[in-house]
């Protein structure tokens, strides 16, 4: 079973308009959680980065959030815009370097 | 600052052949992390290279193994290439690993096609 699982698979939203994706995780012991954005055909860029004491860390219109008690994480898209369809990819590093991925999230940005 | 350059960025092998990957990490970076992306199976971790030596290895098998060079430049081969080894192949580097660091840089990955 995935260590990493986010919700939903995809979604489609329009623009200007806000959402929120989940990733809940059972990686432990826990080190940092990252949100990625991957472009289609691109290499993945990373949006944020918690750690355990971090609950909510800002990039622009990107928000993520980190309940380290419950192991779920949250990014919100404020404003979307068509530039954020993109994949959308949680990825949680336990201390000793191992990372795991979440399948991610595709999300749709529609005019 | 360069980025992350992978080369080559589109590959076509056929079953059985072996293939070498090219990552050059961003300059002053010493770890170089290796990716394998496929739809079915999204992101897998492969191998982490810090300083010359493995520091991290995925669930992969022998057929997959890699280097890191003294300027931190890495190498990724595949040797009896199979069907499911099409993939995007994707480095990233950081400053000195993946979990103490925190931040890595992704390239632009190596589409590779096995027929």
């Amino acid at each position: 079973k995935n260590q990493v699982e986010q919700s939903p698979q995809s979604l489609i939203i329009l623009e200007g308009k806000n959402c929120t994706l989940q990733c809940n995780y059972t990686v432990s012991p826990f080190s940092n959680l990252r949100w990625y954005k991957q472009d289609t055909g691109r290499g993945p860029v990373s949006l944020t980065i918690m750690t355990f004491s971090e609950n909510t860390k800002s990039n622009g219109r990107y928000t993520a959030t980190l309940d380290a008690d419950t192991k779920q994480s949250s990014l919100h898209i404020t404003a979307s815009q068509l530039s954020d369809s993109a994949s959308y990819i949680c990825v949680v590093s336990a201390i000793d370097y191992k990372l795991s991925f979440g399948a991610g999230t595709t999300v749709t940005v529609r005019a | 600052k360069a980025g992350v350059t992978q080369t080559p960025r589109y590959l076509i092998k056929t079953r059985g052949q072996q293939v070498t990957l090219s990552c050059s990490p961003i300059s002053g970076h010493r770890s170089v992390s290796w990716y394998q992306q496929t739809p079915g199976q999204g992101l897998q971790f492969l191998f982490e290279y810090f300083s010359e030596t493995q520091r991290n290895k995925g669930n992969f098998p022998g057929r997959f193994s890699g280097r890191q060079f003294s300027n931190s430049r890495s190498e990724m081969n595949v040797s009896t290439l199979e069907l499911g080894d099409s993939a995007l192949y994707l480095c990233a580097s950081s400053l000195t690993g993946t979990a103490l660091s925190y931040e890595q840089y992704f390239g632009p990955g190596t589409r590779l096609t096995v027929t």
